[in-house]
């Protein structure tokens, strides 16, 4: 089982749509969890950041983790077309030393 | 612009060819990351520097690959006697010492022919 699990779409919706993004975990000990924002060809971009369960808002965005089914979501409310992008979920390693990214889902927000 | 940047941001070279990268992180920030994208992957993490000691080098980090850090700024990426699976999207992200979060460069893109 892969550490970081992540349905790699592509997930197509119309704009002011709501998007839940989602991730799965394997291992209880991560406590931190980000998500990367993806245009194509650019580097990820740092959206959410969350230590504990329970929900982070940002804007339209809100990350949600559920560590007792290690399950991590993004929400993002009247979805735009610049939002069309991957999304990357990550944890940072034990040792705080790396990044273990899913393989992102590909988003496309039409107008 | 103060983020991370990263030279060149297109390479294109020829098998057996050697080539570096070079990344500048945030100033302020001490720990640099480098990691490698391929096509409908997540970045997977090449190898972690604080300061200038190079501390986590991947399994990824095959012996053709070298990178260093000297006094703590920037840092570069040399892979030497390239071969066409080395052909993917080259990212730099630095951090600073107290959080997990890590900020990305904009990446050198690889082709190996």
């Amino acid at each position: 089982q892969k550490e970081v699990e992540q349905d790699p779409g592509p997930l197509s919706v119309p704009e002011g749509a709501i998007v839940s993004l989602n991730c799965t975990y394997s291992n209880s000990a991560f406590q931190y969890f980000m998500w990367y924002r993806q245009y194509s060809r650019k580097g990820p971009e740092l959206l959410m950041y969350t230590y504990s369960s329970g929900n982070k808002e940002d804007g339209r965005f809100t990350a949600q983790v559920d560590k007792s089914s290690k399950y991590i979501s993004l929400f993002i409310r009247d979805s735009q077309p610049s939002d069309s992008a991957t999304y990357l979920c990550a944890v940072p390693n034990q040792a705080g030393t790396a990044l273990i990214f899913g393989k992102g889902t590909t988003l496309s927000v039409s107008s | 612009d103060t983020g991370v940047s990263q030279n060149p941001r297109h390479k294109i070279t020829k098998r057996g060819q050697n080539v570096t990268f070079r990344c500048d992180p945030i100033s302020e920030h001490n720990r640099l990351y480098w990691y490698r994208q391929t096509l409908g992957q997540g970045p997977e993490f090449l190898t972690y520097f604080q300061n200038e000691a190079q501390l986590e080098k991947s399994r990824l980090l095959s012996d053709r690959f070298s990178a260093e850090r000297p006094k703590g700024s920037f840092s570069t990426l040399e892979i030497q006697r390239t071969e066409q699976g080395d052909s993917a999207m080259y990212l730099c992200a630095s951090g600073p010492a107290s959080r997990e979060t890590q900020y990305f460069g904009p990446g050198t893109r690889l082709l190996v022919l």
